[in-house]
């Protein structure tokens, strides 16, 4: 099984640029979530999913996007770059909120 | 509004030390209370906890969840450099897992 994958590993954006971070699971999992990670401020939620088709908004949802068409992705849209999304941005699932999370690899943006 | 918060927010100890690493918070409808270890990637599972006064544990590390007192503290004996990491509380309320902001472990030989 492949768990979480992320891609891409890497990106730089320019200011106002749009992107798409993808996000897969092969665990059958219904809960997934992005999280976006900052020195000093942990993990912090942008949305969630607790199954195809549900999405909702978590503390951090401005300048995001996402969608949930399928169990297996759940991708996550930046609409507008700014600087202050230069983040480390992880993905996570599980079969239900309250289990245990399993976490890709993550995607390191940097917006200039 | 829900809140984790974790102490200290860094922390350097020597090969063979005990460390507590501490998590309260306020959460509605609290859930469950997660530990994870972060080292370059993504943080990976520690202990889950859901009911207070049982002691999860696992090697060297155990941990403990007060459900009245709202924290639970990771505890680490016999530390060894290979411990070195950051160190996430998470707590799963209604609808969302909220993490702390950790806790930086340096552990020098």
């Amino acid at each position: 099984n492949a768990g979480v994958t992320q891609t891409p590993k890497f990106q730089v954006l320019k200011t106002g640029q749009s992107m798409t971070l993808q996000c897969a699971q092969d665990m059958n999992h219904e809960y997934m979530s992005w999280y976006r990670q900052d020195p000093g401020m942990g993990l912090r939620l942008i949305h969630y999913s607790v199954g195809a088709g549900i999405t909702d908004q978590g503390e951090v949802p401005n300048g995001y996007n996402v969608s949930r068409s399928t169990t297996e992705d759940f991708p996550l849209r930046l609409l507008s770059a700014a600087p202050s999304q230069t983040s480390v941005y992880f993905c996570a699932s599980s079969y239900r909120l309250r289990d245990t999370q399993y976490f890709g690899p993550g995607t390191r943006l940097t917006v200039l | 509004e829900d809140k984790v918060v974790q102490s200290p927010l860094s922390l350097v100890v020597h090969e063979g030390d005990t460390v507590t690493l501490n998590c309260s918070y306020e959460v509605t409808n609290f859930r469950s209370l997660l530990w994870y270890k972060q080292e370059k990637k993504a943080p990976t599972f520690l202990f889950m906890l859901t009911s207070s006064g049982i002691e999860k544990k696992s090697g060297r590390l155990s941990s403990i969840l007060d459900k009245k007192e709202l924290f639970s503290i990771l505890n680490i004996t016999a530390t060894q450099t290979g411990d070195s990491a950051i160190y996430l509380c998470a707590v799963v309320g209604n609808n969302d897992m909220r993490f702390g902001a950790g806790t930086r472990l340096t552990v020098k030989p």
